[in-house]
């Protein structure tokens, strides 16, 4: 199956800082997703973006599918970012491959 | 429009004992999978049902199986619970395969 990695592990940040958080994967991939989870467990969808770039408010992503990474990037971090955040790749198959996870934590 | 829904949220059982855990997809969405996450790891898959078949199964054992029924809707069974069946079982639902995947709140089951 396809191999994620998800840098760096853990990530501690200011309120108002910025960050990047990476995806590498090990093979072409048609589905690739990033997922906030809260602290009840729930994955929530943040970007659907197996190639190019999106925005949603503070968060951006941006997939670069030939050379198998993704960048999710959080702006003027507040507390609510806190939590791990997931990169889940596909191909043509049925199943999502998951990442470690990457656990960010905001301080006020 | 309801989102993804798994009952019960929360369960304790004890070892040896079978427990069903239930998923009802968002509506139009004919795929529903399974995933199982320990603590501190990623999810990881189970099975996938697209139009009431299995698509995919994860490296489970047998006493995992699962079914779709004709609404789309979908059961995870486990048999002769183990202490590291332990965890939050996650369903997710999408249009198909490769599309958009959306994950329930899960389902926490302990293992006593």
């Amino acid at each position: 199956g396809i191999q994620v990695e998800q840098s760096p592990p853990d990530l501690i940040l200011q309120e108002g800082a910025n960050s990047t958080l990476r995806c590498n994967f090990s093979d072409s991939v048609n589905n690739l997703q990033w997922f906030h989870q809260n602290p009840w467990g729930q994955l929530i969808n943040l970007f659907y973006i197996p190639s190019g770039t999106k925005q949603n408010g503070r968060l951006s992503a941006t997939t670069v599918a030939t050379e198998r990474y993704s960048l999710l990037y959080i702006s003027s971090s507040q507390t609510t970012d806190s939590g791990v955040y997931f990169c889940a790749v596909g191909s043509n198959d049925y199943k999502l491959s998951f990442g470690a996870g990457t656990t960010v934590t905001v301080r006020a | 429009d309801a989102g993804v829904t798994q009952s019960p949220t929360h369960l304790i059982k004890t070892r040896g004992q079978h427990v069903t855990l239930r998923c009802s997809p968002i509506s139009g969405h004919k795929s529903v999978s399974w995933y199982q996450q320990v603590l501190g790891q990623g999810p990881q898959f189970i099975f996938q049902y697209y139009e009431k078949e299995e698509r995919g199964r994860g490296n489970f054992p047998d006493r995992f199986s699962a079914r779709q029924f004709p609404n789309y809707s979908s059961e995870l069974n486990v048999n002769a619970l183990l202490l590291g069946d332990s965890a939050l079982y996650l369903c997710a639902s999408s249009f198909g395969t490769g599309a958009e995947a959306f994950f329930g709140q899960g389902t926490r089951l302990t293992v006593v």
